[in-house]
């Protein structure tokens, strides 16, 4: 499971406030994700990291930053959470370097912005 | 990048194959077909991917039409323990960068 660490594990929030989730991996892989998974829609790609401060948005990105410091850690912060990002947000790693390696998904967060 | 399509849920007999179907018709070529499952609220699980040729592996078998246009995850001898959300996913590189773009995938359900 590549060592991949999320925290919180579970997280109530109000509207408007900030928010900060971590995804910490010892594995020493490359690229890194973030996804969200809500009813109806599968996972979708906020935003992911090809390199220590080195990233791009996905697919739904608005609302969201993220930052990455040390190859070990990356965070996804929601400046002012609304309640349309209540979700699971899983954050996933990748080695890189071959291009038949697979990602590996951290154990997920659940989020409830009331 | 590329999208899949993918049947909403498939019913399959305990002991039987279960095969799952995706259509990925605009695919470039060179971007791999990867699968994964997702048991419960659990993180995703990969299975298994490929470029062109068939491949097999100890959970599944993926196999990939000639145009690469569609794929089809096969998985042998299916068991309860394969109830789960299969996700067909297309991954493009770009100038280096790595994008997987997941899909709502098939809800398999492995009946006794």
């Amino acid at each position: 499971d590549a060592g991949i660490t999320q925290s919180p594990r579970h997280k109530v929030t109000e509207t408007g406030t900030p928010v900060t989730l971590r995804c910490h991996q010892t594995e020493n892989h490359r690229y890194m994700y973030w996804y969200r998974q809500d009813p109806g829609h599968g996972l979708r790609l906020i935003h992911y990291s090809y390199g220590v401060k080195d990233t791009d948005k996905g697919e739904v990105s608005d609302g969201y930053s993220v930052s990455r410091s040390k190859t070990e850690d990356f965070l996804l912060t929601l400046e002012s959470a609304t309640s349309s990002q209540t979700s699971v947000y899983f954050c996933a790693t990748h080695r890189g370097l071959a291009s038949y390696n697979e990602q590996f998904f951290g154990p997920g967060t659940r989020l409830t912005v009331l | 990048d590329a999208k899949t399509t993918q049947p909403t849920s498939m019913d399959c007999a305990e002991g039987r194959a279960a095969n799952l179907p995706c259509n990925h018709s605009t695919i470039s070529g060179n971007e791999y077909v990867y699968w994964y499952r997702q048991i419960h609220s659990q993180g995703p699980q990969y299975i298994i991917h490929g470029l062109k040729n068939n491949e097999t592996n100890e959970m599944a078998s993926l196999i990939i039409t000639e145009d690469r246009k569609s794929s089809t995850l096969i998985l042998p001898h299916a068991t309860l323990r394969d109830t789960a959300v299969y996700y067909c996913i297309v991954r493009s590189s770009t100038s280096g960068t790595y994008k997987y773009i997941f899909g709502t995938g098939t809800r398999l359900k492995v009946l006794a």
